[in-house]
């Protein structure tokens, strides 16, 4: 299984501003994958990463308010843009293949 | 649209108080399904896959077992160190690589 970490693990942000979330793996993955985690509630599919080319979105999310970088096979940036408090999630990063996915260890983001 | 739900929302088990927890799915073809343990504050730690109705994974005192509409972890004579909440995932034949559709979870509290 491959080791994941997050930065931040928290943030309080106000509204209007942006974050960025970075995720780092310690061996080479093909696709990186970015989760929301709302309270209460089940994990969502934000995006997936691959190196070298645009993430693909699922719906309900766009590259403006949720724009990704994908600068080689280890690394990954998830940017939370013009926040507002519907945005205060747990995100999450995860690697994985055909048997499984890993996860992160979550980035908690309130927006007051 | 493929679906994944979970029951009970919430178990409060005395230590050594066996059960079960469900996930009942709809999927057009199951690629796989996936059991997770989230701890708070974390994320999600892989547990077990199961491919194919019949299949039956142990780690523990944990054993999933899988149907082609539902799938259950029997939890067996638990610890408190087994509180957590437990979340499970399918991967369909049609969707995207990667696109896992989670259930909510069910929160699991075992007290000494």
């Amino acid at each position: 299984s491959a080791v994941i970490s997050q930065k931040p693990s928290r943030d309080i942000c106000q509204r209007g501003t942006s974050l960025t979330i970075q995720c780092q793996v310690d061996s080479q993955v093909t696709m990186m994958f970015w989760y929301r985690q709302q309270p209460g509630q089940s994990l969502t599919l934000i995006a997936t990463a691959n190196q070298g080319s645009e993430a693909t979105y699922e719906s309900g999310f766009v590259i403006d308010k949720f724009p990704i970088s994908r600068p080689n096979l280890t690394f990954s940036t998830l940017t939370v843009s013009n926040m507002s408090p519907e945005d205060s999630s747990i995100y999450l990063c995860s690697v994985g293949g055909q048997e499984t996915q890993y996860f992160g260890p979550g980035t908690r983001l309130l927006v007051l | 649209e493929d679906q994944v739900t979970q029951s009970p929302e919430a178990l409060r088990l005395q230590e050594g108080e066996s059960s079960s927890l469900n996930c009942s799915y709809t999927v057009s073809g199951l690629r796989g399904l996936f059991w997770y343990r989230q701890d708070p504050g974390k994320g999600p730690e892989f547990l077990f896959t199961l491919y194919s109705a019949g299949e039956e994974k142990e780690k523990e005192r944990l054993k999933a077992t899988l149907t082609k509409k539902e799938s259950f972890l029997h939890i067996t004579a638990p610890k408190p160190e087994d509180s957590a909440t437990y979340l499970c995932a399918v991967r369909s034949t049609t969707d995207s690589w990667g696109k896992f559709q989670f259930g909510a979870g069910t929160q699991v509290v075992v007290t000494p």
